[in-house]
């Protein structure tokens, strides 16, 4: 089975401090890892796509990494209004491949 | 409009009552989804749809009935609920069923009582 988990729950960062989210995931084969953000009362907005060990993306403050086993998501000089719940998700190759499984999520703080 | 819109946004109703949510999208794309979102649970897939035809009932409750009637609307029917039904309830699309890059809708805040 399909398995994703985020560390760490929550962080607090100070404006400009700087730190990285971490997705650590198991799957029969990897299709696709999928970054989302969510404000509190909406749903998810999706950030990135990675695809294969190896492969980066980046967007404004934030860049997403992939190895075989974990995501990065690594947050530079962040601003208050990066503050969000980031959520991770996985698909599979073949079998049910329509399937998202995703994390809990981690939220972050960050302060002024 | 564009984007997945989801009507309404907060739903407070009883355990006998019958409602309907309703998920509308206006970007072209072939898949539609139900997920739930509870309290430190990760989303749970629900449904999906994929050109109109369901491909996935992922173990929910027959008291969850979701219906789409064409490419751009979905609907997910509650009746008898039970009170740990109380979710968010979020409708997404992508252009493909095996598209992961998911739009979601603003959801549906249920609260059965």
């Amino acid at each position: 089975e399909d398995q994703v988990t985020q560390s760490p729950e929550a962080l607090r960062l100070q404006e400009g401090e700087s730190s990285s989210l971490n997705c650590s995931y198991t799957v029969s084969g990897l299709r696709g890892l999928f970054w989302y953000r969510q404000d509190p009362g909406k749903g998810p907005e999706f950030l990135f796509t990675l695809y294969s060990a190896g492969e980066e993306k980046e967007k404004e403050r934030l860049k997403a990494t992939l190895t075989k086993k974990e995501s990065f998501l690594h947050i530079t000089a962040p601003k208050p209004e990066d503050s969000a719940t980031y959520l991770c998700a996985v698909q599979a190759s073949g079998g049910s491949n329509y399937k998202l499984t995703f994390g809990k999520g981690t939220l972050l703080t960050v302060n002024p | 409009e564009t984007g997945v819109t989801q009507t309404p946004r907060h739903l407070v109703m009883g355990m006998t009552n019958k409602k309907s949510l309703k998920c509308e999208q206006h970007l072209g794309h072939n898949a539609m989804y139900w997920y739930k979102q509870s309290a430190k649970k990760p989303l749970e897939l629900m449904f999906v749809y994929s050109l109109e035809e369901r491909v996935e009932n992922n173990s929910v409750p027959s008291r969850f009935s979701p219906e789409c009637p064409n490419s751009s609307h979905l609907f997910l029917h509650l009746h008898t609920l039970q009170p740990e039904d109380s979710a968010l309830y979020l409708c997404a699309s992508s252009q493909e069923s095996w598209a992961g890059g998911y739009t979601f809708g603003s959801g549906t805040r249920l609260t059965v009582v």
